[in-house]
């Protein structure tokens, strides 16, 4: 059983670029959260996502945006890059959106702004 | 707002050693509190949960962790740290609102573990 995916697991952009980010539940699960770690940092809450729909989000500026599609996998954009966005970004995904349901993290991608 | 926090960037303690990790945590009300791990370039993995009874909760890999309102903390602890223990901890206070949740972490822990 293949926990959470994620792709590319590493990448380099330059200032001003496009990005996206993609990934694969843990099969049979339904919501999706993105998180992002900057070095030294713990991961910090992006958005969440269930029924295709984004269900919360974190203090993040509109550049960050996302889907999900209806096989529950998931996409996170991020437009006009700043060097500030270079950070580990991180999956997880989970059986609904209870709060005390169990997070599978993936093992993020690597996002280096140049 | 909820915040958490972690106290000691770095901590080292020789193989055998017990151990005890400190996470304290702001939120208004009955906290959802969690501990992860994180080993060099893996995810986070789930160690142990608390969202009411018993305020010692046992986890994975011989982990506890105990749940003191009156000091708003949820210190991780085990009794014989391992070799293979070494990562970063972090704790975390989840929040349900509106129609998702979402953790909100501290800044981690990073353990050594001295042979």
């Amino acid at each position: 059983d293949a926990g959470v995916t994620q792709s590319p697991t590493h990448l380099i952009k330059t200032r001003g670029q496009q990005v996206t980010l993609r990934c694969s539940p843990k099969s049979g699960h339904d919501t999706v959260s993105w998180y992002q770690q900057a070095l030294g940092q713990g991961p910090q809450f992006i958005f969440q996502y269930y029924e295709e729909e984004e269900r919360q989000r974190g203090n993040f500026p509109d550049r960050f945006s996302g889907h999900q599609f209806p096989n529950y996998s998931s996409e996170l954009n991020v437009n006009a890059l700043l060097l500030g966005d270079s950070a580990l970004y991180l999956c997880a995904s989970s059986l609904g959106t209870a709060v005390g349901e169990k997070l599978f993290f993936g093992s993020g991608t690597q996002l280096s702004v140049l | 707002a909820q915040s958490v926090t972690q106290p000691d960037i770095h901590i080292t303690v020789s193989e055998g050693a017990s151990l005890e990790l400190r996470c304290n945590y702001s939120y208004g009300a009955t906290p959802y509190l969690f501990w992860y791990v994180q080993s060099p370039g893996q995810g986070l993995q789930l160690l142990l949960k608390y969202f009411s009874g018993d305020t010692l909760v046992q986890g994975i890999k011989g982990f506890e962790a105990e749940f003191k309102r009156s000091q708003s903390s949820f210190n991780l602890r085990k009794p014989s740290v391992h070799w293979s223990d070494a990562a970063e901890y972090f704790c975390a206070v989840g929040i349900l609102t509106g129609g998702g949740n979402k953790l909100t972490f501290g800044t981690g822990t990073q353990l050594k573990v001295e042979l």
